[in-house]
């Protein structure tokens, strides 16, 4: 497996625009991860999905974020209008944890680097 | 006061040399992983543990759940092992992962 798959792995915008974050997982992996990072706050969840579910979107900065995962193979974050403050590195992480053991790590794309200007 | 600290924030090292990591944290987990983020950015799993010890060539993770604390040794270190380590918990109740501020290894040669 290539591992998990982000693209693009740089994106420059506008603010205003509207900006769109892929992620291929992991085949087989059952947990899909949105993370930010940031100089000033370190890595920080935004929303997890299981089975293509969300479970947890309490890190979601506002309504201007929004995740789908239409698929098991497939999830975008999309931010509808994008603002200077959003600039981050924005990474993608899968993992299995169905009936397994506690040990499951989690693997993560190559991240994609936003910038809004 | 953060979940999950590291110490130290940064550390300076020669080539060769031993080098320990520390993670304490202030929640309950049900497991620990420790991650190297490279210059590039990339971030790679060096382990997952939920009791005693591992180990992978030069680097060895333990883990001490009364005492909430674990650490990552690096043995004769090299330049290549500059990078950032990172250690993430994860929460007794779902799958997240709570991450540490990291650590920024140098080794120099």
């Amino acid at each position: 497996d290539a591992g998990v798959i982000q693209s693009p792995r740089h994106e420059v915008t506008e603010m205003g625009q509207e900006v769109t974050l892929r992620c291929k997982p992991i085949s087989g992996h059952d947990y899909l991860f949105w993370y930010r990072q940031t100089m000033m706050r370190g890595l920080e969840l935004l929303i997890y999905f299981n089975n293509n579910v969300p479970i947890d979107d309490s890190g979601m900065p506002e309504d201007r974020f929004s995740a789908k995962m239409p698929n098991a193979s497939f999830s975008t974050l999309k931010i509808q209008p994008s603002e200077p403050r959003d600039s981050a590195v924005y990474f993608c992480a899968s993992s299995f944890g169905k009936g397994i053991s506690r040990d499951t790590e989690a693997f993560f794309g190559q991240g994609t680097r936003l910038t809004v200007v | 006061k953060n979940e999950v600290e590291q110490s130290p924030q940064n550390l300076t090292a020669q080539e060769g040399e031993f080098i320990t990591i520390n993670c304490s944290y202030s929640v309950g987990i049900s497991a620990l992983h420790w991650l190297q983020q490279h210059p590039g950015g990339g971030i790679v799993s060096l382990f997952m543990l939920s009791s005693g010890k591992k180990k992978h060539g030069r680097l060895i993770a333990t883990i001490n759940i009364q005492e909430k604390h674990s650490s990552l040794h690096i043995t004769a270190s090299h330049p290549r092992d500059s990078a950032v380590y990172i250690c993430a918990v994860r929460l007794v109740y779902g799958q997240n992962f709570v991450f540490g501020p990291g650590t920024r290894l140098s080794v120099l040669p």
